[in-house]
């Protein structure tokens, strides 16, 4: 079946432009998390969807970044303004959440988005 | 604070060495514990994954990791290492929530020399 897509999967940008990145997650998948990796770095948290509503968004870095899932699936991650230190490889996970006490499902990764800001 | 360590930046190794990667984490309570890797041009993917029970878990490929809980750490191993172990790896710590963010470490690149 269809994994985690994500598009585009490079983007360049000048400094103090505006970018989107899409997320699709898998079918039937309800959570959805966006992390951030920087070169020689672990992926980074920054926010977390169950459904349309953010359950989490405690790793955005700063109101320049804003990421929504208006039908609890396709996630868009908006970043304003951008600046050079905002890049990195963006990458979207996809889960089930089943209520399953304190087990948690596995997180499906897609192959990330390489943003680049000259 | 939430974190995890992973000792090693990057293992050279042997084929059919024996390998043993490093991971300690600081979380509060109860956690999941993982090791994702990501191969050469590939996804993240995940290796394998502690909940509750066995400390000794087993996954994918050969590999396995023990959780002990007295030391916080979570270390990974595999008896013999081929050619296409050759990835990054990493530890991943997570809540006791069916849905949670992971805090990843920052990676141990592994080369093995064919």
């Amino acid at each position: 079946g269809a994994g985690v897509s994500q598009t585009p999967s490079n983007k360049v940008t000048e400094k103090g432009k505006y970018v989107e990145l899409r997320c699709d997650p898998i079918s039937g998948h309800t959570a959805l998390y966006w992390y951030r990796q920087s070169l020689g770095q672990g992926p980074e948290f920054l926010i977390y969807f169950q459904g349309t509503g953010a359950a989490d968004d405690s790793g955005l870095p700063n109101d320049r970044f804003f990421a929504v899932r208006p039908e609890g699936s396709v996630s868009t991650l908006k970043i304003q303004r951008t600046e050079r230190g905002d890049s990195a490889v963006y990458l979207c996970a996809s889960s089930e959440r089943r209520l399953a006490g304190g087990y948690q499902d596995t997180q499906y990764f897609g192959p990330g988005t390489r943003l680049t800001v000259l | 604070a939430q974190s995890v360590s992973q000792h090693n930046h990057h293992v050279i190794l042997s084929e059919a060495a024996s390998l043993e990667l490093g991971c300690n984490y600081s979380y509060g309570g109860t956690v999941n514990l993982f090791w994702y890797v990501q191969y050469p041009g590939q996804h993240l993917q995940l290796l394998l994954k502690y909940f509750s029970g066995d400390p000794l878990v087993k996954g994918i490929k050969g590999f396995e990791a023990e959780f002990i809980k007295s030391k916080f750490s979570f270390n990974l191993r595999k008896p013999s290492v081929q050619w296409s172990d050759t990835a990054e790896y990493f530890c991943a710590v997570g809540g006791y929530s069916s849905a949670s963010k992971i805090i990843f470490g920052s990676g141990t690149r592994l080369s093995i020399r064919p």
